[in-house]
This record gives C-alpha cells, structure tokens and sequence, in this order.
C-alpha cells in the first residue's frame, strides 16, 4: 500500500463547479496533514493545513478522519486560476514530509 | 513575504561530475530540507538538517549525497559523482521550528524553494 494515495486524476470541471478530493495515508502513526498545491514544473506551495476539526479558507475546505486516515479537500466555485495539481502531504514524527502524486485539476471555462 | 531561494535554477552536468545545489532558507528558519521530483513522479525527501547536523535522510541519500551550511545563510546539496538518474527537480525547503505534540502535530510548515533542475548527460 502507498504511503499516501490519490487519485491521480485529470478532474476536469467547468468554472463554479465545486470538486472534491481524496487522500488516503497508510502511517496511522502520522501527526501532520497538509494539502499544497503545484504548478506545473514549479515549487509546491502551502495550500492549507489539515486539522481533526476540520478547516475551512475562503473557497477551500480540508478535513480529517484520523480514524479511517482520510483527508480530504473541498473546492467551492472553482475559478480557472484553480487549475494546478493538488497534492495531499503527511508529516510522521519526524520532520519529514511524505507526498502523493498529485491530483491534477483542470477547470474548463 | 521572505522566501527561499535557490541557484542555479537550471544546472546541465555530464555524469560522474560533481554538482552543487545552493539554497538560501527564510532567515529566522532553523530545519532545512532537500527534496526531489523526477519527472512526472511525486516529491521525495532526501535530508533534513538542524543544528549543523543531518537529522533525518531516506534511501535516495546515499553517500553520493552530502549536506552543508557553510556560513549563517547558504545550505547546499552536494552529488558527488552524478549519475542519469539523478536528473530531477531539486526542492529546498525550510521550516521555523518543529512542534511537539498536540493536534498541530510535529512538523512546521516547510516553505519551498523554486528548484533547482538538474540535467545529467
């Protein structure tokens, strides 16, 4: 089983369309949870963390289920400049960053 | 908004030749990282660094690979003799501090550097 799990995608969505992805970890030891997002051929960069309580910011919203170690994240009226790969990143105990493939969104106008 | 910063962006080597890879980390950081993405896979670690000393590195980070803060701002990733496989997009990262314990968890948000791509020929 991988460490962290995605769908690989491509979601193609019209603008405004809300999305959903899907994350999956296999460490239930981890501690940490974020989605970032990628350009293409460029840096990751924070989207948001992930907390038990969930939480939410502006369009996007992220929540965790320690139990079944589901992360997921919710993006309200897409905008094209939404498109990107989304990738679901889990921290251990140690400082280490574990990544997914990527979820690659494209939305269509 | 600090950032980190890499050089070169771009660094053609042919194989077996040593390589250099320099970040500049966001100044009041104090954990620093190297990761990579070949192409069209995902982000791997390879090393992080605290306190003048590896805290952490992966199977990628064989003896080929070192690390080093040479003065208070550089941190770079040396390959010593570089190989095909080793072409891929070179992230640094770095964070502020770690935390311990409690629903945020024990890593700090990693900013990343824009990358550096190496091409090995």
């Amino acid at each position: 089983r991988k460490e962290v799990e995605q769908d690989p995608g491509p979601f193609n969505v019209p603008e405004g369309a809300t999305v959903a992805f899907n994350c999956t970890y296999s460490n239930s030891a981890s501690q940490s949870f974020f989605w970032y997002r990628q350009d293409c051929r460029k840096e990751p960069k924070l989207l948001m963390s992930v907390y038990s309580s969930g939480n939410e910011d502006g369009r996007f919203t992220a929540q965790l289920n320690r139990a079944s170690q589901y992360i997921s994240l919710l993006i309200r009226d897409s905008k094209l400049s939404d498109s990107a790969t989304y990738l679901c990143v889990v921290g251990g105990a140690t400082n280490k960053l574990i990544f997914g493939t990527g979820t690659l969104l494209a939305v269509q106008p | 908004e600090p950032e980190v910063t890499q050089t070169p962006s771009h660094q053609v080597t042919q194989m077996g030749q040593e390589v250099i890879l320099r970040c500049v980390p966001i100044s009041n950081h104090l954990y620093f990282y190297w990761y990579r993405q070949i192409l069209g896979q995902k982000v791997e670690f390879l090393v992080s660094f605290y306190n003048n000393e590896i805290s952490e590195k992966s199977e990628i980070f064989d003896d080929q690979f070192s690390v080093e803060r040479p003065d208070g701002s550089n941190f770079t990733l040396k390959i010593r003799s570089t190989k095909l496989e080793d072409s891929a997009m070179y992230f640094c990262a770095s964070s502020e501090f770690v935390l311990a314990g409690g629903d945020r968890g024990a890593t700090d948000t990693q900013y990343f550097g824009p990358g550096t791509r190496l091409t090995v020929l």
